[in-house]
């Protein structure tokens, strides 16, 4: 069974710093998907990233970008440039195929990120 | 991407009864899908739900408790029925429009079981 574990229940950076987000998962499959998953206060939930497996280029959109590293499985996310709309607690996600798309999204327990400012 | 709507956004409800939740999608999708997150936990898989069939339910979920219908390709519901305070949760559905395999999510139904 795959697992998804993100090792920071709790984060908190300044404003305009930084921030990694960490995820590690377990599969035996060679094609997957990856995600992150962003939930605001609001409750919402966002998606901020996704990572095909069989892609070796690192995902990237605007201020987020993840380093995908598939041999480790590793899956962080990055935020440049944190700014205080952030804050949110961060999902890591996996699902194993998209042939068969009722595979259902395997979730992390979350990181709740705090951008200080 | 998709819109999607639920109703309530939140309800306080007693013991014994039942609330149904509605969600409704600006576009048809094959896949719906119904999770449960309990306060400060992620999200757990109840069901997925495809238009023309039962819905399929993931361990420890069941049709009684969780009935859920799918009408037609934009729209679903959920219903928690002989509710306990152990169901008081946030329920949220999220779809998984055309060609794409992420999921998009409503913004969640916030309940309360006295």
């Amino acid at each position: 069974a795959q697992t998804v574990t993100q090792s920071q229940p709790e984060m908190s950076v300044q404003e305009a710093e930084t921030v990694t987000l960490s995820c590690t998962y377990d599969t035996s499959e060679s094609n997957y998907y990856l995600f992150w998953y962003k939930q605001p206060p609001s409750r919402q939930m966002i998606l901020v990233i996704r990572q095909e497996a069989y892609k070796q280029q690192n995902a990237t959109e605007n201020r987020f970008s993840v380093n995908f590293q598939k041999a480790a499985k590793s899956f962080s996310l990055k935020i440049s440039d944190s700014q205080l709309g952030d804050t949110a607690m961060y999902f890591c996600a996996f699902m194993k195929s998209a042939r068969n798309r009722d595979d259902k999204i395997i979730f992390g327990k979350g990181t709740r990120l705090h951008i200080l400012p | 991407s998709a819109v999607i709507s639920q109703k309530p956004s939140r309800d306080i409800c007693q013991r014994g009864t039942s609330l149904t939740i509605q969600c409704q999608v600006d576009s048809q999708v094959t896949m719906m899908f119904w999770y449960r997150q309990q306060p400060g936990q992620s999200l757990t898989l109840i069901a997925t739900a495809n238009q023309g069939s039962e819905a399929t339910y993931e361990s420890g979920f069941v049709i009684d408790k969780f009935p859920i219908s799918r009408p037609n390709l934009t729209f679903s519901t959920l219903t928690v029925s002989n509710m306990s305070p152990e169901d008081s949760s946030i329920y949220l559905c999220s779809v998984a429009p055309g060609s794409s395999y992420e999921q998009y999510f409503g913004p969640g139904t916030r309940l309360t079981v006295t």
